[in-house]
């Protein structure tokens, strides 16, 4: 099956920096990667998004990059901000016998510091 | 529009012992899927739902086992409890069980300890 690994674990910025993390997975069949992200004691809440058709997406102060060729993908947030601290999860998506699955990174906990 | 709703928020249960977790799905949402994610880890996809059958199943043993309703509510039923299977348990709900054509919704989850 589909594997995700997701780095760096943790991750320590000031307020205003970039941060990036990044992804890799292992089935070339992936064509849907997700972000999500997790406060603490909340909900997984997507934030962006990107399919195999396009190498990259932005929404205001985040970004997402995907490079087929070498099975991965990265989260590129801009300005962060305190509010920006949580856990971040990526995630691929397969699709066997016509039904899709999400397998997801183990998380990558950002920590914005003012 | 309520979102993903699940019950119970927290539970108790000692090992052996068995658990029911609900979820239901949001509204115009026919597909449910239940994670388990344990403290510090990501979402561990357990099994999916679509048209009152288990469509796709992952890396979990047969303790675990579930069911849909025709509302499309579903129920996650996990028998003889070990100290691991706690965790947090998620369900996640979308339209449509083939390609990804939208966010997949999470509830706030069923927090399970095993004594």
């Amino acid at each position: 099956g589909e594997n995700v690994e997701q780095h760096p674990s943790t991750l320590s910025v000031q307020e205003g920096d970039s941060a990036v993390i990044k992804c890799t997975y292992s089935d070339s069949a992936s064509n849907y990667f997700p972000w999500y992200k997790q406060e603490l004691g909340k909900r997984p809440q997507l934030i962006i998004d990107i399919r195999s058709n396009v190498g990259e997406k932005k929404d205001q102060r985040i970004a997402v990059t995907l490079n087929k060729t070498a099975k991965h993908f990265s989260l590129h947030i801009t300005e962060t901000q305190p509010e920006d601290s949580a856990v971040y999860f990526c995630a691929a998506s397969i699709r066997y016998s016509g039904y899709s699955t999400l397998t997801f990174g183990k998380g990558t906990m950002l920590l914005v510091s003012p | 529009d309520a979102g993903v709703t699940q019950s119970p928020t927290h539970l108790i249960k000692t090992r052996g012992q068995q658990v029911t977790l609900r979820c239901s799905p949001k509204s115009g949402h026919d597909t449910v899927s239940w994670y388990q994610q344990a403290l510090g880890q990501g979402p561990q996809f357990i099994f999916q739902y679509y048209e009152e059958e288990e469509r796709q199943r992952g890396n979990f043993p047969d303790r675990f086992s579930g069911h849909q309703f025709p509302n499309y509510s579903s129920e996650l039923n996990v028998n003889a409890l070990l100290l691991g299977d706690s965790a947090l348990y998620l369900c996640a709900s979308r339209l449509g069980a083939g390609i990804y054509t939208g966010e997949l919704f999470f509830g706030e989850g069923s927090r399970l300890t095993v004594l």
